[in-house]
């Protein structure tokens, strides 16, 4: 089956740093990648969707420079929480889309981001 | 508007006892409707994929169903490790980038 990886599964930062988190599709091309974020006992709340080669569509609500997306190839995406504070921690988990428009999403293991 | 709801909230049931999780849908176009399992501390793990109605997929002990306004998770024979949140996603015609739309999930705990 279709796996997708993210790195680091843990994160503890201080107030202020910046954080990177890789998505990887690890057997498969996915020229669509999405990040979601995800509070205690709620569902996943979408953040941005990531195309490969172009710019990031964040949804509303979401700064676009504080969440930095970047989806330089064909299995690679990432997102740097920059300037990190505590209300930005929280459960990241990114999805690759495999296939066309009508293609399952698989998702990572997530990361859990702990900001001090 | 367009929207996905997921019930019961919550299910507890005792093993071996097999009962059918809701996803009721109000899109106006479906491109697919997907079923993920989710455990405590980690990503969705997807199950199923269901494209129109009338079609059925069954993995194990479970088993999904669609309608042109629902979909049925159905747990046969439930196990203490089928204890999970499952999520049920939908993926409009109109939605831009083809992003998925939740719904709220329902949490299963099989007891022994």
């Amino acid at each position: 089956g279709a796996v997708v990886s993210q790195h680091p599964s843990w994160v503890i930062c201080k107030s202020g740093t910046s954080v990177k988190i890789e998505c990887r599709s690890l057997d498969f091309q996915a020229t669509t990648m999405f990040w979601y974020r995800q509070f205690p006992k709620q569902s996943l709340m979408l953040m941005a969707t990531s195309n490969e080669g172009s710019k990031a569509t964040y949804e509303q609500g979401v700064e676009k420079d504080k969440f930095l997306i970047n989806h330089a190839s064909l299995t690679l995406s990432t997102l740097t929480v920059t300037s990190a504070h505590p209300e930005d921690s929280s459960f990241y988990i990114c999805s690759a889309r495999e296939g066309g428009q009508s293609g399952t999403q698989y998702f990572g293991p997530g990361t859990r981001l702990l900001v001090l | 508007e367009d929207q996905v709801t997921q019930s019961p909230e919550a299910l507890r049931l005792q093993e071996g006892e097999s009962s059918s999780l809701n996803c009721s849908y109000t899109v106006s176009g479906l491109r697919g409707l997907f079923w993920y399992r989710q455990d405590p501390g980690k990503g969705p793990e997807f199950l199923f994929t269901l494209y129109s109605a009338g079609e059925e997929k069954e993995k194990e002990r479970l088993k999904a169903t669609l309608t042109k306004k629902e979909s049925f998770l159905h747990i046969t024979a439930p196990k203490p490790e089928d204890s999970a949140t499952y999520l049920c996603a939908v993926n409009m015609i109109k939605a831009a980038g083809n992003k998925l739309t939740f719904g709220g999930g329902t949490r299963v705990l099989v007891k022994p």
